[in-house]
């Protein structure tokens, strides 16, 4: 079955400093993915996504990578700020059909002052 | 910029009570979505909507569930029964197209004692 996984439940990293969180699927068939922010309190937000015909797509201060052959898919946060303190939840779309997101469990990312 | 809303944030309520979950998606959006997060794990999909019909629902969208855009701007998730296991964090999002960005609202956190 399809299943959506996160290699680390927590990550800190100093404030300035660059930030990987990664994200392992299962399903080659997945052809979107997206990652998402959520703050303590509030709903999933939309960072940044890729479809499966890129290996790499670039956002303000973010980047997501993406590697198909180990189905692997990475978000960089460049000089990681106390505002991106949240959990980090990578989803993907188009496996099963549908436009359901299916969610990984997420990552805790601390930024130390 | 446009967001995603819904009412009531918090909703404590006792086993085997109906509940309804409120949300006005963005107003330009076509597809609507539910999904819950049970606290500390990860979000999981529960229906998604279009054109006055359910497209897809997930195993935990039983008969005991149902949505609704009774008018113009607001979609609903009803309960019938609720049961201790339904309490969690219930989003609603919404998508322009069925292969666009899903935004989340800031969630009703649900309470069954």
């Amino acid at each position: 079955g399809e299943s959506v996984g996160l290699h680390l439940p927590t990550l800190s990293v100093q404030e300035g400093d660059n930030s990987i969180i990664n994200c392992a699927y299962s399903n080659s068939a997945s052809d979107y993915f997206i990652w998402y922010k959520q703050e303590s309190g509030k709903g999933p937000q939309f960072i940044i996504d890729i479809r499966s015909n890129m290996d790499k797509r670039q956002g303000q201060r973010v980047t997501v990578l993406l590697n198909k052959t180990v189905k692997h898919l990475s978000l960089q946060i460049a000089a990681t700020q106390p505002g991106d303190s949240a959990v980090y939840f990578c989803a993907e779309k188009g496996a099963g059909g549908g436009n359901k997101l299916t969610f990984g469990t997420g990552t805790q990312l601390k930024v130390e002052l | 910029e446009p967001e995603v809303t819904q009412t009531p944030s918090h909703q404590v309520t006792q086993m085997g009570q109906e509940v309804i979950l409120r949300c006005v998606p963005i107003s330009n959006h076509l597809y609507f979505y539910w999904y819950r997060q049970i606290l500390g794990q990860k979000v999981e999909f529960l229906v998604s909507f279009y054109n006055n019909e359910i497209s897809e629902k997930s195993e935990i969208f039983d008969d005991q569930f149902s949505v609704e855009r009774p008018d113009g701007s607001n979609f609903t998730l009803k309960i019938r029964s609720t049961k201790l296991e339904d309490s969690a964090m219930y989003f609603c999002a919404s998508s322009d197209s069925r292969s666009g960005t899903q935004y989340f609202g800031p969630g009703t956190r649900l309470l069954v004692l």
